[in-house]
C-alpha cells in the first residue's frame, strides 16, 4: 500500500508570508496527525483529526496557524503569516486505530 | 503531566554489537503504551516497537527488544547485532491509555551512529 504522502518537501520562504502544507494519508486511515518537529527534537502534536472533526487542537497556535481535513481524507496545514520561529519540519501521521502511527517524509519549512 | 526522557544525546557502537537506548518516563496513568520510532536521515519516522504498561511480556521485534521495567519507569530499546543501517536517531514516545485517542509525546532522540 502507498504510504503517506506530503507536499512540499522543502519550502523556503520571507517571513510574514503565508505557506501550506499538503497531506494524503493512508487509504481507510482515519486518525490524522499534524505535527512540528524543530531542529533536535522529537516531534510535538499540532492537531489531530478523527475523520473530518479536529478532536486535539490544544497545541495548535489558532492566530496564525490553521487546518482543515475536508471529507476527512486529505489535509492542509496554513500558516498566515509566517515567522522565524515557525523554521521546522512538519510531519503528518496516520493510523487505523492500532498502536502503530505511519509518518510521511514531513515538509522542511524555512523563514527568512 | 506525562514526560519522556533520553539522557543520551549521541552513541557510536561498533559494527554487530549490541546497543541499548536508554527512555524513562512519567506517568500518572494506570495504563499506557510506549513506543520506539526511527528516524534516519531522510527524515521519516519509523515504527519500531510497542510495549503496553500491562504487557507481561517484554516486546520484540526482529532484532529489536524493548526492555520493560515498570517499577522504574524504563523502556529502554535493545538493538542486537547492530549494522550500518541502523545509524539514525532514535525517539521513544508514550501515549496515555491505550486507544487512540490519547495523545503520543515524545522524547528528545538519541543519535545513534554505527562504526564499520
Amino acid at each position: 500500500e502507498a504510504g503517506v504522502v506530503q507536499s512540499p518537501r522543502y519550502k523556503i520562504i520571507e517571513k510574514k508570508q503565508p505557506v501550506a502544507f499538503w497531506c494524503n494519508p493512508i487509504s481507510g486511515h482515519n486518525t490524522l496527525y499534524w505535527y512540528r518537529q524543530n531542529l533536535g527534537q522529537g516531534p510535538e502534536l499540532l492537531i489531530r483529526y478523527e475523520n473530518e472533526e479536529a478532536v486535539d487542537d490544544s497545541q495548535l497556535p489558532k492566530d496564525r496557524f490553521s487546518a482543515e481535513r475536508l471529507k476527512g481524507v486529505d489535509s492542509t496545514l496554513k500558516i498566515q503569516p509566517a515567522e522565524l520561529g515557525d523554521s521546522a519540519v512538519y510531519l503528518c501521521a496516520c493510523d487505523s486505530g492500532s498502536n502503530e502511527q505511519f509518518f510521511g517524509p514531513g515538509t522542511r519549512l524555512t523563514v527568512l | 503531566a506525562q514526560k519522556i526522557t533520553q539522557t543520551q544525546p549521541g552513541m557510536f557502537v561498533q559494527e554487530k554489537e549490541a546497543v541499548t537506548l536508554d527512555c524513562t518516563y512519567d506517568t500518572s496513568d494506570p495504563s499506557y503504551g510506549l513506543f520506539w520510532y526511527k528516524q534516519p536521515s531522510s527524515g521519516e519516522m519509523i515504527f519500531l516497537i510497542y510495549q503496553g504498561s500491562y504487557d507481561q511480556q517484554n516486546a520484540t521485534e526482529g532484532r529489536y527488544s524493548l526492555n520493560f521495567q515498570k517499577a522504574r519507569k524504563s523502556a529502554n530499546l535493545v538493538i542486537s547485532a547492530s549494522q550500518l543501517g541502523d545509524s539514525a536517531m532514535y525517539f521513544c514516545a508514550m501515549r496515555g491509555g491505550y486507544s487512540s485517542a490519547s495523545k503520543i509525546i515524545f522524547g528528545s532522540g538519541t543519535r545513534l551512529s554505527i562504526r564499520p
